[in-house]
């Protein structure tokens, strides 16, 4: 089945506390995202990538990092969270990165940082 | 700015066509009209996308106006499952870094589905 999967689903940690959230794709997608979404804000983009080691900043990039070592993958890391980044995050990717590429996305992963 | 408006909510008995209405006056010429949905407690689910011409899927119909100013998305049998909120985005360069073509979500159109 083709899918997005992201882990973990539910992450509760402190402040300053390192933090990976693994994203897999098995469709051979090139363009791979995260977004955030916030009440009142909607869902916004943290960062992308077009491909293999190419990444690129979304609107809101700041406190985040990541990485593109294989297609498949691309894992979001927190180096020293803070509680303004409590929120909701989706991975997504699809095909190609052009206009008429349909975008599919990961179950989400609600991260607390208290 | 907000590229694309939307109804904050909107109602529709089960089984009864729902007419879902999205305005983007400023919509340039390569610009794409995508339409997802998200249900309750998972992410964005893709619906249909189009650019100049109707479009039909197994989800839904895409109906665009003749001038591309507005469109509207078209589900002909509301179900429960439907219930979600609708977002109607339009995809272009202008709208995203170079190369990006990113998804710009608003705030969408609550829908729900009455049994």
């Amino acid at each position: 089945e083709a899918q997005v999967t992201q882990n973990p689903r539910y992450l509760i940690t402190v402040t300053g506390k390192k933090l990976t959230v693994t994203c897999s794709q098995n469709m051979n997608h090139e363009y791979m995202s995260w977004y955030r979404q916030d009440p009142g804000l909607g869902l916004r983009q943290i960062y992308y990538s077009m491909n293999v080691e190419v990444t690129d900043k979304g609107d809101v990039p700041e406190g985040y990092k990541v990485s593109r070592k294989e297609k498949r993958n691309f894992p979001l890391i927190l180096e020293s969270p803070s509680p303004n980044q409590t929120s909701l995050y989706f991975c997504a990717s699809r095909l190609y990165p052009g206009q008429a590429s349909k975008e599919y996305f990961g179950p989400g992963t609600r991260l607390t940082v208290t | 700015d907000a590229k694309t408006t939307q109804p904050n909510s909107m109602e529709s008995n089960e089984e009864e066509p729902v007419h879902l209405p999205c305005n983007h006056s400023t919509i340039s010429g390569t610009d794409y009209i995508h339409w997802y949905r998200q249900l309750p407690s998972q992410g964005p689910e893709y619906v249909i996308h189009g650019l100049t011409s109707n479009v039909n899927n197994r989800m839904a119909s895409l109906a665009i106006a003749e001038d591309r100013k507005s469109s509207t998305l078209i589900l002909h049998r509301a179900t429960l499952r439907d219930a979600a909120v609708y977002y109607c985005i339009l995809r272009g360069l202008a709208y995203s870094g170079a190369g990006s073509y990113q998804l710009t979500f608003g705030k969408g159109t609550k829908l729900s589905v009455i049994p």
